[in-house]
């Protein structure tokens, strides 16, 4: 199975600050890497597909890059609506793995 | 509007059975990869099981193999999860989540990249 390890667990920051969360997969995922945003009591909504394409209707100051086992989710101005928890996904082989989330609080 | 709407959940024994039903309206359900995703109470998210477009294939985490069965009824929109031999561990909000298809280079892979669209979830409870 492929364990997708995300950095880190937790990180507190202000608004308009830049953030950026760290995915890191134990094997190639061949690009199929996705970044959910969830909030608590809500079901997951998908940000990123693809190491970078960002979803319909996500504001883009939501970003994904990376490749073969290391890929970041950034955020570049942090806005209030921003501060929940961030999971990585990878696709590349079935289990599909998440990474165990990043907690993104406020400062 | 794309809506998946979980039922079926509550409280069950140990060793005991569920069936999760997913409805879901606004898409062509027939034509997508669907999939459950859980989360335990305070964990984060796993990923159960997914099912191809016509349920030819199947899916799943180890730690279901044998107990769990997930299908699909395209006449119906619906899909399902049959939870048998229920343990504590399975304690979790179980949700059903659409695959967004996976495509390369403008060709489409056949299988799913990530979930699009997400229910609400249904909680599954374990307990004696």
């Amino acid at each position: 199975d492929i364990q997708m390890t995300q950095s880190p667990s937790s990180v507190s920051a202000s608004v308009g600050d830049r953030v950026t969360i760290t995915c890191r997969a134990s094997h190639g995922i061949n690009n199929w890497l996705a970044w959910y945003q969830q909030k608590p009591g809500k079901a997951p909504k998908l940000l990123i597909y693809t190491v970078s394409s960002l979803q319909s209707g996500v504001p883009s100051r939501f970003s994904g890059s990376g490749s073969g086992t290391e890929f970041t989710l950034t955020i570049s101005s942090l806005q209030p609506e921003d501060f929940a928890t961030y999971y990585c996904q990878q696709a590349g082989s079935f289990p599909i793995t998440f990474g165990q989330g990043t907690r993104l609080e406020n400062k | 509007e794309v809506q998946l709407v979980e039922s079926g959940g509550g409280l069950a024994q140990p060793g005991g059975s569920l069936r999760l039903s997913c409805a879901v309206s606004g898409f062509t359900f027939s034509t997508y990869w669907m999939g459950w995703v859980r989360q335990g109470p305070g964990k984060g998210l796993e990923w159960v099981a997914n099912i191809k477009q016509d349920g030819s294939e199947k899916y799943y985490v180890d730690s279901v193999k044998g107990r769990f069965t997930i299908s699909r009824d395209n006449t119906k929109n619906s899909l399902y999860l049959q939870l048998n031999s229920l343990r504590a561990e399975d304690t979790a909000v179980y949700y059903c989540a659409r695959g967004q298809p996976a495509s390369y280079n403008g060709v489409l892979t056949g299988f799913c990249d990530a979930f699009d669209s997400w229910g609400q979830g249904t909680v599954v409870t374990v307990s004696s």
